[in-house]
C-alpha cells in the first residue's frame, strides 16, 4: 500500500502563474516531509522540507503547506518559470525523522509553458 | 564536480550476468543508500548503510547485494541479472542525525536483455 500518494501524474501551467503540487499520506507517524525535483538524466535534488510542528515553510518562490488533520501537503511555486519544468517527488522518512528510509510518491511532472 | 558519482551511467547486459554499480562521494557523509526507479513509480530503497560496518536491507533487497568498501564508496551488485531488474538506479548520501536531506547521484540506467 502506498503511504505517500501523488495523485496527479502531470500538471501544466503558464509561466508567471502559480503551480500547486499535491501530496497525501496515510501514515500518521510521519513527522517530516521533503520535496525533491528531478530533471531528465539527473538525480533528484532536495528542494524544501517541512516538519510536522509547522504548517508552512517558505524558501523564495517555493512554499510548502502541511495540513496534518487532512494528511495533505502541497508545494506552491510562485511565479512559475520554464526552468521549473521537472518531476516533483514528495517524500517522508519512515522512522520519526531519522531520514534513513524515505518513502517516495510516484511523482508529478510539471510543465511550465512560456 | 559531482559530489555523488555513479558509474557506469548506462549499462546494457544479458540475463544471468553479474553486474556491479559503483557509487563514490566527496561529501563526507556517513550514510549511503541505493534506490531503484521504475517508470511511473517513485524511488524504492534497496539497501542502506549508516557506516562502513553497517548494512541494512531496504524495501526491495531480493536479488541484490551491496558492499561498503570505505566511507566514500558503496557498490551495488546484481549477482545474476534478470530482465525485471531493468531500471534506473540511484545512489544517495546523507549526514547522520535527524531530518537530513539525502543527496543523489545522477543515476545508472541499467537494461537487462
Amino acid at each position: 500500500d502506498q503511504q505517500v500518494k501523488q495523485n496527479s501524474p502531470s500538471l501544466s501551467v503558464q509561466e508567471g502563474r502559480i503551480s500547486i503540487l499535491n501530496c497525501d499520506y496515510t501514515n500518521s507517524m510521519f513527522d517530516y516531509f521533503l520535496w525533491y525535483k528531478k530533471y531528465p538524466a539527473e538525480g533528484p535534488t532536495f528542494l524544501i522540507s517541512i516538519s510536522s510542528i509547522k504548517d508552512k515553510n517558505e524558501d523564495g518562490r517555493f512554499t510548502v503547506f502541511l495540513n496534518k488533520s487532512a494528511k495533505h501537503l502541497s508545494l506552491h511555486i510562485v511565479p512559475s518559470q520554464p526552468g521549473d519544468s521537472a518531476v516533483y517527488f514528495c517524500a517522508a522518512p519512515d522512522s520519526g525523522g531519522s531520514n534513513y528510509k524515505l518513502t517516495f510518491g510516484k511523482g508529478t511532472l510539471l510543465t511550465v509553458n512560456p | 564536480d559531482a559530489d555523488v558519482t555513479q558509474t557506469p551511467r548506462n549499462r546494457i547486459t544479458k540475463t544471468g550476468k553479474r553486474i556491479m554499480l559503483e557509487c563514490s562521494q566527496t561529501k563526507g557523509h556517513d550514510r549511503m543508500y541505493w534506490y531503484r526507479q521504475d517508470p511511473g513509480l517513485g524511488l524504492r530503497l534497496i539497501y542502506y548503510s549508516f557506516d562502513v560496518k553497517d548494512i541494512n536491507k531496504g524495501e526491495i533487497s531480493d536479488g541484490y547485494s551491496v558492499s561498503r568498501q570505505a566511507q566514500a564508496k558503496f557498490s551495488l551488485s546484481l549477482e545474476s541479472a534478470i530482465p525485471n531488474q531493468t531500471a534506473l538506479y540511484f545512489c544517495a548520501t546523507s549526514q547522520a542525525g535527524g531530518n537530513q536531506p539525502q543527496h543523489f547521484g545522477d543515476g545508472t540506467r541499467l537494461s537487462i536483455l
